[in-house]
């Protein structure tokens, strides 16, 4: 879970697709994930979370799925507006502590 | 209800001297936690509070250290500034006690030259 690298992967999207953005996380005995949202300028903003007892959680136009097997978490966005823009990182909780991913740059083409 | 808020919103250090963040959590989060955010080195936690005591810690230098008061708000102050110090110092709250969602405010934009 260690944030590693100044070049942010980029997913250009058209508008109205959906988009995945993925995320590995790496200590197995993390319990909580969370995916978060940030515009330049600004600090991270909650968008949705997933305890590792599930597989699936689903919020508005957002879906986070939890792969424990291969360590894996990924973010859906239904119908990818201009406003979905931003970077996007995935956090897990290991022993009380959050580690962040180094984040994906996301680009909605009009 | 109010976010997370911040202040200052932006500072400009000189090396050496000294600097004090303020953060004032959600109403009713009791747990504060800090983190750096470098382009180089992506977030990274720097310390936790939780009623008033440090609850954890991240592999900082003694020169980063930080208090709670009784009402959650929460102070972080970084001694003897370097220039690697320039960062954005990002703060977020959580009711704590298993609930763990944590929000984050605004973030302090430190310059140190």
């Amino acid at each position: 879970g260690e944030s590693v690298g100044l070049h942010l992967p980029t997913l250009s999207v058209q508008e109205g697709d959906n988009s995945i953005i993925n995320c590995a996380y790496s200590n197995s005995a993390s319990d909580y994930f969370i995916w978060y949202k940030q515009e330049s300028g600004k600090g991270p903003q909650f968008i949705i979370d997933i305890r590792s007892n599930m597989d699936k959680r689903q919020g508005q136009r957002v879906t986070v799925l939890l792969n424990k097997t291969v360590k894996h978490l990924s973010l859906q966005i239904a119908a990818t507006q201009p406003g979905d823009s931003a970077v996007y990182f995935c956090a897990e909780r290991d022993f009380n502590k959050f580690y962040f991913g180094s984040g994906t740059k996301l680009n909605v083409k009009p | 209800k109010a976010g997370v808020t911040q202040t200052p919103r932006y500072l400009i250090k000189t090396r050496g001297q000294q600097v004090t963040l303020s953060c004032s959590p959600i109403s009713g989060h009791r747990s504060v936690s800090w983190y750096q955010q470098t382009p180089g080195q992506g977030l990274q936690f720097l310390f936790e509070y939780f009623s008033e005591t440090q609850r954890n810690k991240g592999n900082f230098p003694g020169r980063f250290s930080g208090r709670q008061f009784s009402n959650s708000r929460s102070e972080m102050n970084v001694s003897t500034l370097e220039l690697g110090d320039s960062a954005l110092y990002l703060c977020a709250s959580s009711f704590g006690g298993g609930v763990y969602e944590q929000y984050f405010g605004p973030g302090t934009r430190l310059t140190v030259t």
